[in-house]
C-alpha cells in the first residue's frame, strides 16, 4: 500500500487551456473525493465517487469542472478554460465506505493559472 | 448540514508547553470527527479520530482529543509542544450515518517558539 498518489505535483498552465489531474486511491478503499484548497483555507469539498458512481457532484464550483472514475480504480479532474482564480491546490482522498477508518489524503496538485 | 468553526487562526506556544487547539462543530446527526495535521506543500495527514466509543481519544505525535457531546466540542491538546509540532491543524466532521463526507474548518496554524 503506497498510499494515494496525485500526478502531477505542480502543473502551471496559461489562463484557457485546459488541465487533468489523476489520483490513485489506496486500492481497497471504494470511495474517492476531490477537494480544492485555497492559500490560509481548509479544504473545499467537490465531488466524490462510491466505486465508479458519482454521487455527489452538486458542489464543483463551475460546468467547466468535472471529474471521472472509469472503472473504480483511479480518478481524474479537469478543469476546462482555467482562470486564474482555479490556482489552488487541488486534493484527493480516498476511505473505506462510511470513512469510520478516516480518510486517506494525497500530497495535492499545486495549479497555477498565469 | 454540518459545519467546522476552528477558533484561532493562529496559536503560539513555547516548546514544552501545552498545547490546546479549538473546535466546534454542529451536525444533525451524530458526527464523526477528525484532526488533520498539514505541513508546507504536503497533504493532510490524519492525528485521530472519533466515530463511536471512548470520547476521549489518542493519536499519534502525543496528541489527543476529547469529544463533548453537550459543548459541540473536539479540541486538540498536547501536553509538551515540540518544535516539529509547528504546522497547519484542520477540524473536519462528518455525518455518521449520513453522507460521510467531511467538512474541514479554516485551520488552525502552529508556531512552537524555542
Amino acid at each position: 500500500d503506497t498510499g494515494v498518489s496525485q500526478d502531477p505535483r505542480h502543473k502551471i498552465t496559461k489562463r484557457g487551456q485546459n488541465v487533468t489531474f489523476r489520483c490513485d486511491p489506496i486500492s481497497e478503499h471504494n470511495r474517492l473525493y476531490w477537494y480544492r484548497q485555497t492559500l490560509g483555507q481548509g479544504p473545499e469539498f467537490l465531488t466524490y465517487f462510491q466505486n465508479e458512481a458519482q454521487l455527489e457532484k452538486s458542489r464543483l464550483l463551475s460546468d467547466r469542472f468535472s471529474a471521472e472514475r472509469p472503472k473504480g480504480s483511479f480518478s481524474t479532474l479537469e478543469i476546462q478554460r482555467t482562470e486564474q482564480g482555479d490556482s489552488a491546490m487541488y486534493l484527493c482522498a480516498s476511505s473505506s465506505a462510511g470513512g469510520n477508518y478516516g480518510y486517506t489524503f494525497g500530497s495535492g496538485t499545486r495549479l497555477t493559472v498565469v | 448540514a454540518q459545519s467546522v468553526t476552528q477558533l484561532g487562526s493562529h496559536v503560539s506556544v513555547s516548546e514544552g508547553a501545552l498545547v490546546l487547539l479549538r473546535c466546534n462543530y454542529s451536525s444533525s446527526v451524530p458526527p464523526y470527527l477528525f484532526w488533520y495535521v498539514q505541513y508546507p506543500n504536503q497533504g493532510l495527514q490524519l492525528l485521530l479520530k472519533y466515530t463511536t466509543g471512548a470520547t476521549l481519544v489518542k493519536g499519534i505525535n502525543g496528541f489527543e482529543a476529547e469529544f463533548k457531546k453537550s459543548e459541540t466540542s473536539f479540541h486538540l491538546t498536547k501536553p509538551s509542544a515540540h518544535m516539529s509540532d509547528a504546522a497547519e491543524y484542520f477540524c473536519a466532521v462528518s455525518e455518521g450515518g449520513g453522507s460521510y463526507i467531511p467538512t474541514f474548518g479554516r485551520g488552525t496554524s502552529l508556531i512552537v517558539h524555542p
